[in-house]
This record gives structure tokens, C-alpha cells and sequence, in this order.
């Protein structure tokens, strides 16, 4: 089982709807989740992060945790062309020591 | 805002070179990672750095090392290159908080072994 899974997608949703990225883990002792968008042939880049169970918003980003259930997912309302992207999870495991990613989930918003 | 800087964008090196890729951060980070990013793959951890001197394994460390004499500064080695080797490098730094902060990103090496 790989640490951190994501769906590789292509996930194509349309202008305007609501994106929803999900992302799961495998160390339940895991402290800090990070979301991060990566446009083609440029480096990641942190749109969120999360640390407590709930919700956190930011704009038109919302990012949930759940570690019950060791789920983490990213929510992009009012979804544009422009977040067209691939979206890592990545996750900072019980050792505090290192950040584990995900394989990431290609997105693409149609118009 | 944090800089991370990586020595080269593109590099073309043979089989069997001995390779350094140099990164360079000008925020006072004490951690410090190599991961490697290959379609399909993710970015896989090499190596990091909690402080000068000090080094752990990633997931993937074999055909790699590295160097930190420097705070500011985290060299990859690729001792023998291979062709296996050609992929996207990347070299991030974050802080070493107890509320620990996100890691920030230089802009790449696509290391290509020929």
C-alpha cells in the first residue's frame, strides 16, 4: 500500500462546477496535509494546508480532513480554465521528518 | 519571499559521470530535500536534511548521496550516473517548527543520462 493514494484521474470537470480532489494515507499518526497545485513544466506550489480535523477554506479552495478515516480531499468551487493543473497530496508523516507526496490527480476544467 | 534556487534548469550528462546538482535556499530553513518527480510516479523522497551535517534516506536513496556543510545549501551526487537516473529534480527547504510549515520548492534540474 503506498502512503499517500490519489486518483491519477484525468478528472475533466466543466467551468463553473465544483472540482473535488481526494487524497488518502496510510500512517495514522500523520500531522500536517498539504495540498499543492503543479502546472505542466513548473514546480509544485502550496495552496493549502491542513492540520485539525474539519473544514478550512481559502477563496474558492476548501480542504477537509478527516483522520478517523485518514481521508484528506480539496474542494475548487466556481472551477476555472486556469485550474487546469495536477494537484499533489502530500502528507507530513509521525516521524515529523519528511513529507510524503502523492502520485497527484491530473485535473482539467472544460469550458 | 523564500528562494530556493537550483544550479541548472537543463543538464545533459553521460553514463558513468559523476554528477552534482547544488540547491540554495535564502530563508533560514532547516530542512532541506531532494525528491525526483517521473510521470505516473509522483515525487519519490531521495534524501533530506534536518540541519547541517545531518542527512536521512528518503525512499529511493541508492545511486544517490548528498552534502550539507552549509545551512543554506543541499547538494545531490549522483556518484555513477545512469540512464535511469534522467528525471526531474527537485529541491525544497521548509522550517522545523512544532506547527511545521509547508515546503517550498526551487524550479527544477530535468537531468537527462545519455
Amino acid at each position: 500500500q503506498k502512503e499517500v493514494e490519489q486518483n491519477s484521474g484525468p478528472l475533466s470537470v466543466p467551468e463553473g462546477a465544483i472540482a473535488s480532489l481526494n487524497c488518502t494515507y496510510s500512517d495514522r499518526g500523520s500531522q500536517s496535509f498539504f495540498w499543492y497545485r503543479q502546472y505542466s513544466g513548473k514546480s509544485p506550489e502550496l495552496i493549502m494546508s491542513i492540520y485539525s480535523n474539519g473544514d478550512k477554506e481559502d477563496g474558492r479552495f476548501t480542504a477537509q480532513l478527516n483522520k478517523a478515516s485518514q481521508y484528506v480531499s480539496l474542494l475548487i468551487r466556481d472551477s476555472q480554465p486556469s485550474d487546469s493543473a495536477t494537484y499533489l497530496c502530500a502528507v507530513l508523516g509521525s516521524s515529523a521528518s519528511k513529507i510524503i507526496f502523492g502520485s497527484g490527480t491530473r485535473l482539467s476544467i472544460r469550458p | 519571499d523564500v528562494k530556493v534556487t537550483q544550479s541548472s534548469r537543463y543538464l545533459v550528462k553521460r553514463t558513468g559521470e559523476k554528477v552534482f546538482l547544488e540547491c540554495v535556499q535564502d530563508m533560514d530553513h532547516e530542512n532541506m530535500f531532494w525528491y525526483r518527480q517521473d510521470p505516473g510516479l509522483g515525487l519519490r523522497l531521495i534524501y533530506f536534511s534536518y540541519d547541517v551535517k545531518m542527512k536521512e534516506k528518503g525512499d529511493i536513496p541508492e545511486g544517490y548521496s548528498v552534502s550539507r556543510e552549509k545551512k543554506e545549501r543541499f547538494s545531490l551526487i549522483l556518484e555513477s550516473a545512469s540512464t535511469n537516473q534522467t528525471s526531474m529534480y527537485l529541491c525544497a527547504s521548509s522550517l522545523q517548527v512544532p506547527d511545521y510549515t509547508e515546503a517550498f520548492f526551487g524550479q527544477g534540474t530535468r537531468l537527462t543520462v545519455v
